[in-house]
């Protein structure tokens, strides 16, 4: 069971919007940065998002991110086939001294 | 650009111990306080945080789940670091990545290994 709590899976169109829901608690997205990473098949992760919102070079601001409370998200425009991937969340959790992830959702892009 | 590559240990065998090396290179382990850490997959599942280090901060951090099991360390001349995981079973069947945190133990994870696939057979 993951400390962080993301759908499984969603899907949207080519061209449509989709978002990610992360949740967590006081301990961990309540009170620390939250980064998002993505997992195309066969291949390491990469950051997404960094800081709740920010993009690393190159990540292209159809991509964001943001945090209200306890939970953030993960939005992403113009869905394109190549944006097929698993998306994790990943922050800090101040009690229990870890890194701590998502448990990943799917995107399918219909 | 700083690239990180993880050695290939392929088998290791139920209740022995798994070494992984991370080797850096385009840039030096023992820079600023960065911090470098192990991240596994298990096959179809999740990512999982194993630990991180920091040469400069002469600190290390390790995921309580794994009871004490994994041990992490740097070797400065080689440029590497290193984990042990002791007494593995079927479980610790993953891909391990290595990777560099932005700097500090709470910052994302910024440049990613390609993974190597450890397989523990019985």
């Amino acid at each position: 069971q993951s400390v962080l709590t993301q759908p499984p899976s969603v899907s949207a169109a080519p061209g449509q919007k989709v978002t990610i829901s992360c949740s967590g608690s006081s301990s961990n997205i309540g009170n620390n940065y939250v980064s998002w990473y993505q997992q195309l098949p066969g291949t390491a992760p990469k950051l997404l998002i960094y800081d709740n919102n920010k993009r690393p070079s190159g990540i292209p601001d159809r991509v964001s991110g943001s945090k209200s409370g306890t939970s953030a998200t993960l939005g992403i425009t113009g869905l394109q086939t190549g944006d097929e991937a698993d998306y994790y969340c990943g922050t800090w959790d101040s009690s229990l001294s870890a890194v701590v992830f998502g448990g990943g959702t799917k995107l399918t892009v219909l | 650009q700083v690239q990180l590559q993880e050695s290939d240990p392929g088998r290791v065998k139920a209740s022995e111990t798994l070494s992984l090396t991370c080797s850096v290179s385009g840039g030096s382990i023992s820079s600023s306080y960065c911090y470098w850490g192990w991240i596994r997959q298990a096959p179809g599942k999740g990512l999982e945080w194993i630990g991180s280090i920091s040469y400069s901060a002469r600190s290390t951090y390790n995921n309580p789940s794994l009871k004490s099991r994994a041990t992490i360390s740097i070797d400065t001349p080689k440029n590497q670091f290193s984990l042990t995981l002791n007494s593995v079973t079927a479980a610790d069947t993953a891909i391990y990545y290595c990777a560099r945190h932005n700097i500090a133990v709470a910052d994302p994870f910024d440049n990613w290994g390609q993974g190597t696939l450890v397989t523990v057979s019985s």
